[in-house]
């Protein structure tokens, strides 16, 4: 009963193409977010959303793009892929803002640029 | 600024040794800080925060705020503790943002 699922799992993908990598969480929490884990497997927010708004957006390319259509799903839509953005991508969600009872995470989405 | 510093890339020890895991931190206001460990090839977990005091797989950690750290420790270490693990702040007023640290990665040699 996964609380924070990611598809896929492995994503290997040709330089230049569109990609999505999807979301969901069934703990009810209000936040999700996107973090980008990089090959030194330094931790860095990409974006968040409270409530299907959209409350962080980091300095991301704009060949990214997120979108909540509810509050239990948060995708993530890469366009014209580029070699540095092989990394593997955590969803996460929270409740509070992650104030009190910290994060959730979903199990990684490893992509690889070709 | 939020800032998470960990300042040890990678940290081995014996086991059954001590193991201290530094973090320090910069915030202005009131922070909650948490730790996070991440197996080889697995999600981030939430290892423990400093508001439940509690200890978990043995592993501790003191909030000093004249020090601004939030070291982990635990008295003996084990060969299943070997993993990546991730110093994190989170404001409780003035922002939501959770800051992570860069991340120490902890190898347990037998």
């Amino acid at each position: 009963d996964t609380a924070v699922s990611q598809t896929p799992k492995y994503l290997v993908t040709q330089m230049g193409n569109d990609k999505s990598i999807k979301c969901e969480q069934n703990l009810g929490h209000d936040t999700m977010y996107w973090y980008k884990q990089d090959s030194k497997k330094f931790l860095k927010i990409m974006f968040s959303y409270n409530n299907k708004e959209l409350i962080i957006n980091e300095t991301v390319p704009n060949r990214f793009s997120p979108k909540s259509p509810d509050k239990a799903h948060l995708n993530l839509h890469i366009n014209s892929l580029e070699l540095g953005d092989s990394a593997v991508y955590f969803c996460a969600s929270s409740q509070d803002l992650g104030r009190h009872y910290g994060y959730t995470f979903g199990s990684g989405t490893r992509l690889t640029v070709v | 600024a939020q800032r998470v510093t960990q300042p040890e890339k990678l940290l081995s020890v014996f086991k059954g040794a001590p193991v201290e895991l530094k973090c320090n931190y910069s915030y202005s206001g009131s922070p909650e800080l948490f730790w996070y460990v991440q197996y080889s090839r697995q999600r981030l977990q939430l290892l423990l925060r400093h508001i439940s005091r509690e200890s978990i797989k043995g592993f501790t950690a003191d909030l000093n705020k004249g020090e601004t750290s939030f070291h982990l420790k635990k008295p003996f270490a084990q060969e299943e503790d070997s993993a990546m693990y991730y110093c994190a702040l989170s404001p409780l007023t003035g922002g939501f943002k959770t800051i992570f640290g860069a991340g120490t990665r902890l190898f347990v040699k037998a």
